[in-house]
Protein backbone atom coordinates (compact mmCIF):
# COMPACT_ATOMS: atom_id res chain seq x y z
CA UNK A 1 0.00 0.00 0.00
CA UNK A 2 1.21 3.16 -1.12
CA UNK A 3 -1.25 5.98 -0.27
CA UNK A 4 -1.43 9.53 1.27
CA UNK A 5 -4.73 10.65 1.74
CA UNK A 6 -5.87 13.89 1.75
CA UNK A 7 -8.39 15.59 2.90
CA UNK A 8 -10.48 17.92 1.59
CA UNK A 9 -9.91 16.89 -1.87
CA UNK A 10 -11.68 20.54 -2.32
CA UNK A 11 -11.95 23.75 -0.18
CA UNK A 12 -13.21 27.37 -0.90
CA UNK A 13 -12.23 29.74 1.86
CA UNK A 14 -12.90 33.50 2.33
CA UNK A 15 -9.66 35.71 3.47
CA UNK A 16 -11.06 35.70 6.79
CA UNK A 17 -11.57 31.97 7.69
CA UNK A 18 -9.48 29.68 9.56
CA UNK A 19 -9.21 26.16 8.29
CA UNK A 20 -6.94 23.12 8.29
CA UNK A 21 -5.69 20.34 5.08
CA UNK A 22 -4.84 17.20 6.51
CA UNK A 23 -2.46 14.33 5.02
CA UNK A 24 -2.60 10.47 6.51
CA UNK A 25 -0.13 7.66 5.56
CA UNK A 26 0.18 4.40 7.15
CA UNK A 27 3.16 2.93 5.33
CA UNK A 28 5.29 3.36 8.80
CA UNK A 29 7.30 6.48 6.74
CA UNK A 30 8.58 9.14 8.93
CA UNK A 31 8.92 11.89 6.78
CA UNK A 32 6.43 13.84 5.05
CA UNK A 33 6.00 17.10 2.72
CA UNK A 34 3.98 19.54 2.61
CA UNK A 35 4.06 21.29 -1.63
CA UNK A 36 1.99 23.79 -3.22
CA UNK A 37 1.46 24.20 -6.90
CA UNK A 38 -0.28 26.93 -9.10
CA UNK A 39 -1.89 25.92 -12.10
CA UNK A 40 0.18 25.01 -15.17
CA UNK A 41 3.44 25.32 -12.74
CA UNK A 42 5.69 22.56 -11.06
CA UNK A 43 5.14 21.77 -7.45
CA UNK A 44 7.11 23.70 -5.18
CA UNK A 45 8.25 22.68 -1.50
CA UNK A 46 6.89 24.54 1.61
CA UNK A 47 7.77 22.17 4.66
CA UNK A 48 9.74 18.79 5.67
CA UNK A 49 8.94 16.66 8.60
CA UNK A 50 11.11 14.59 9.54
CA UNK A 51 10.15 11.92 13.04
CA UNK A 52 7.28 14.90 13.93
CA UNK A 53 9.75 17.54 13.75
CA UNK A 54 10.24 20.64 11.12
CA UNK A 55 12.85 20.10 9.51
CA UNK A 56 12.76 22.47 6.43
CA UNK A 57 10.57 25.63 5.84
CA UNK A 58 11.04 27.10 2.84
CA UNK A 59 10.62 30.77 4.22
CA UNK A 60 7.03 29.96 3.82
CA UNK A 61 4.33 33.02 5.27
CA UNK A 62 2.96 32.54 8.75
CA UNK A 63 -0.23 32.27 7.34
CA UNK A 64 0.40 28.45 6.54
CA UNK A 65 1.31 26.81 10.17
CA UNK A 66 1.81 23.52 9.71
CA UNK A 67 1.77 20.78 12.57
CA UNK A 68 2.54 16.88 12.66
CA UNK A 69 0.89 15.71 15.55
CA UNK A 70 2.08 11.51 14.91
CA UNK A 71 3.92 10.18 12.45
CA UNK A 72 1.19 9.27 10.42
CA UNK A 73 -0.28 12.56 10.32
CA UNK A 74 0.31 15.63 8.83
CA UNK A 75 -1.94 18.85 8.78
CA UNK A 76 -1.73 22.56 7.44
CA UNK A 77 -3.46 24.84 9.23
CA UNK A 78 -4.15 28.05 7.08
CA UNK A 79 -5.26 31.63 8.28
CA UNK A 80 -5.84 34.96 7.17
CA UNK A 81 -4.97 33.81 3.36
CA UNK A 82 -4.94 35.78 0.06
CA UNK A 83 -6.35 35.45 -3.59
CA UNK A 84 -2.72 34.39 -4.67
CA UNK A 85 -2.90 31.50 -2.63
CA UNK A 86 -6.00 28.91 -4.39
CA UNK A 87 -3.22 26.72 -5.64
CA UNK A 88 -3.30 22.28 -5.10
CA UNK A 89 -1.58 21.34 -1.84
CA UNK A 90 -0.08 18.43 -2.11
CA UNK A 91 1.37 16.23 0.94
CA UNK A 92 4.26 13.48 0.37
CA UNK A 93 5.39 11.21 2.58
CA UNK A 94 8.96 9.21 2.18
CA UNK A 95 10.67 6.70 4.62
CA UNK A 96 12.94 8.78 5.97
CA UNK A 97 14.76 11.43 4.54
CA UNK A 98 17.97 9.52 3.92
CA UNK A 99 19.47 8.38 0.92
CA UNK A 100 17.42 5.86 -1.10
CA UNK A 101 14.60 5.63 1.27
CA UNK A 102 13.66 9.25 0.47
CA UNK A 103 11.40 7.97 -2.43
CA UNK A 104 8.58 10.39 -2.39
CA UNK A 105 4.84 9.15 -2.38
CA UNK A 106 2.32 11.90 -3.15
CA UNK A 107 -1.36 12.21 -2.26
CA UNK A 108 -4.13 13.83 -4.96
CA UNK A 109 -3.55 17.21 -3.55
CA UNK A 110 -6.00 19.31 -1.93
CA UNK A 111 -7.57 22.32 -4.46
CA UNK A 112 -7.57 25.06 -2.29
CA UNK A 113 -10.02 28.56 -3.64
CA UNK A 114 -9.48 31.53 -1.55
CA UNK A 115 -12.33 34.71 -2.36
CA UNK B 1 21.08 20.21 -7.05
CA UNK B 2 21.79 20.46 -10.79
CA UNK B 3 19.98 21.88 -13.44
CA UNK B 4 17.73 19.83 -16.19
CA UNK B 5 16.57 20.45 -19.25
CA UNK B 6 13.66 18.73 -20.97
CA UNK B 7 11.02 19.30 -24.40
CA UNK B 8 8.22 21.18 -23.44
CA UNK B 9 5.77 18.79 -24.79
CA UNK B 10 5.98 15.33 -26.87
CA UNK B 11 3.36 13.07 -28.66
CA UNK B 12 3.65 8.88 -28.56
CA UNK B 13 1.47 7.01 -30.69
CA UNK B 14 -0.48 3.93 -28.56
CA UNK B 15 1.36 1.14 -28.25
CA UNK B 16 5.01 2.87 -29.57
CA UNK B 17 7.72 3.38 -27.15
CA UNK B 18 7.91 6.83 -25.35
CA UNK B 19 11.57 8.00 -25.40
CA UNK B 20 11.63 10.92 -23.19
CA UNK B 21 15.02 12.69 -22.84
CA UNK B 22 16.57 15.20 -20.30
CA UNK B 23 19.76 16.86 -20.35
CA UNK B 24 21.47 17.71 -17.15
CA UNK B 25 25.05 18.30 -17.69
CA UNK B 26 26.46 19.85 -14.84
CA UNK B 27 25.22 16.88 -12.86
CA UNK B 28 27.71 15.59 -10.11
CA UNK B 29 29.35 12.61 -8.91
CA UNK B 30 26.56 11.79 -6.24
CA UNK B 31 23.71 13.17 -7.95
CA UNK B 32 20.91 10.39 -8.64
CA UNK B 33 18.38 11.24 -12.01
CA UNK B 34 14.86 10.86 -10.47
CA UNK B 35 12.24 10.45 -12.67
CA UNK B 36 8.43 11.21 -11.50
CA UNK B 37 5.05 11.81 -13.13
CA UNK B 38 1.83 13.65 -12.88
CA UNK B 39 -1.05 12.63 -14.68
CA UNK B 40 -3.54 15.35 -14.58
CA UNK B 41 -5.50 15.92 -11.41
CA UNK B 42 -3.11 13.92 -9.20
CA UNK B 43 -0.31 14.30 -6.96
CA UNK B 44 3.16 13.38 -8.58
CA UNK B 45 4.12 9.23 -9.08
CA UNK B 46 7.43 8.26 -8.74
CA UNK B 47 8.53 6.33 -11.82
CA UNK B 48 12.40 4.96 -11.52
CA UNK B 49 16.01 6.43 -10.56
CA UNK B 50 19.38 5.69 -11.30
CA UNK B 51 23.39 6.85 -10.48
CA UNK B 52 25.10 5.65 -14.06
CA UNK B 53 23.87 1.98 -14.74
CA UNK B 54 20.75 1.68 -16.87
CA UNK B 55 17.76 0.57 -14.82
CA UNK B 56 14.66 -1.05 -15.33
CA UNK B 57 11.43 -2.00 -13.25
CA UNK B 58 7.41 -2.59 -14.31
CA UNK B 59 7.14 1.06 -15.57
CA UNK B 60 10.10 2.28 -17.32
CA UNK B 61 13.65 1.92 -18.44
CA UNK B 62 16.31 4.58 -17.47
CA UNK B 63 19.30 5.00 -20.07
CA UNK B 64 21.73 7.17 -18.34
CA UNK B 65 24.69 8.09 -21.01
CA UNK B 66 28.56 7.48 -20.29
CA UNK B 67 29.23 10.86 -19.16
CA UNK B 68 26.14 11.20 -17.24
CA UNK B 69 25.92 14.67 -18.63
CA UNK B 70 22.37 12.95 -20.20
CA UNK B 71 19.41 10.50 -19.86
CA UNK B 72 16.34 9.07 -21.46
CA UNK B 73 13.22 7.55 -19.90
CA UNK B 74 11.34 4.85 -22.27
CA UNK B 75 7.85 3.56 -21.24
CA UNK B 76 8.44 0.73 -23.89
CA UNK B 77 4.80 0.22 -24.86
CA UNK B 78 2.61 3.64 -24.65
CA UNK B 79 -0.95 3.80 -23.36
CA UNK B 80 -3.54 6.26 -23.02
CA UNK B 81 -2.75 6.38 -19.26
CA UNK B 82 0.64 7.47 -19.47
CA UNK B 83 -0.49 10.56 -20.86
CA UNK B 84 0.65 13.22 -18.07
CA UNK B 85 3.45 15.76 -16.97
CA UNK B 86 7.38 13.51 -17.01
CA UNK B 87 9.72 15.33 -14.51
CA UNK B 88 13.73 14.69 -14.52
CA UNK B 89 14.90 15.86 -11.23
CA UNK B 90 18.37 14.96 -10.10
CA UNK B 91 19.51 15.38 -6.58
CA UNK B 92 22.39 14.35 -3.79
CA UNK B 93 21.28 11.95 -1.52
CA UNK B 94 22.47 11.73 2.27
CA UNK B 95 23.15 15.73 1.76
CA UNK B 96 21.36 18.40 3.75
CA UNK B 97 19.17 18.95 0.64
CA UNK B 98 18.78 15.41 -0.09
CA UNK B 99 14.60 15.47 1.02
CA UNK B 100 13.81 18.47 -1.53
CA UNK B 101 12.66 17.56 -4.91
CA UNK B 102 13.23 20.22 -6.79
CA UNK B 103 10.76 19.71 -9.88
CA UNK B 104 11.92 21.44 -13.35
CA UNK B 105 8.56 22.10 -16.08
CA UNK B 106 8.90 19.05 -17.13
CA UNK B 107 7.79 17.24 -20.58
CA UNK B 108 4.31 17.49 -21.36
CA UNK B 109 3.68 13.73 -23.21
CA UNK B 110 0.73 13.08 -25.07
CA UNK B 111 -0.29 9.62 -26.39
CA UNK B 112 -2.42 9.42 -29.11
CA UNK B 113 -4.56 6.63 -30.98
Amino acid sequence: DTEVTQTPKHLVMGMTNKKSLKCEQHMGHRAMYWYKQKAKKPPELMFVYSYEKLSINESVPSRFSPECPNSSLLNLHLHALQPEDSALYLCASSQDLEGRRNIQYFGAGTRLSVL
Amino acid sequence: DAKTTQPTSMDCAEGRAANLPCNHSTISGNEYVYWYRQIHSQGPQYIIHGLKNNETNEMASLIITEDRKSSTLILPHATLRDTAVYYCIVRALNTGTASKLTFGTGTRLQVTL
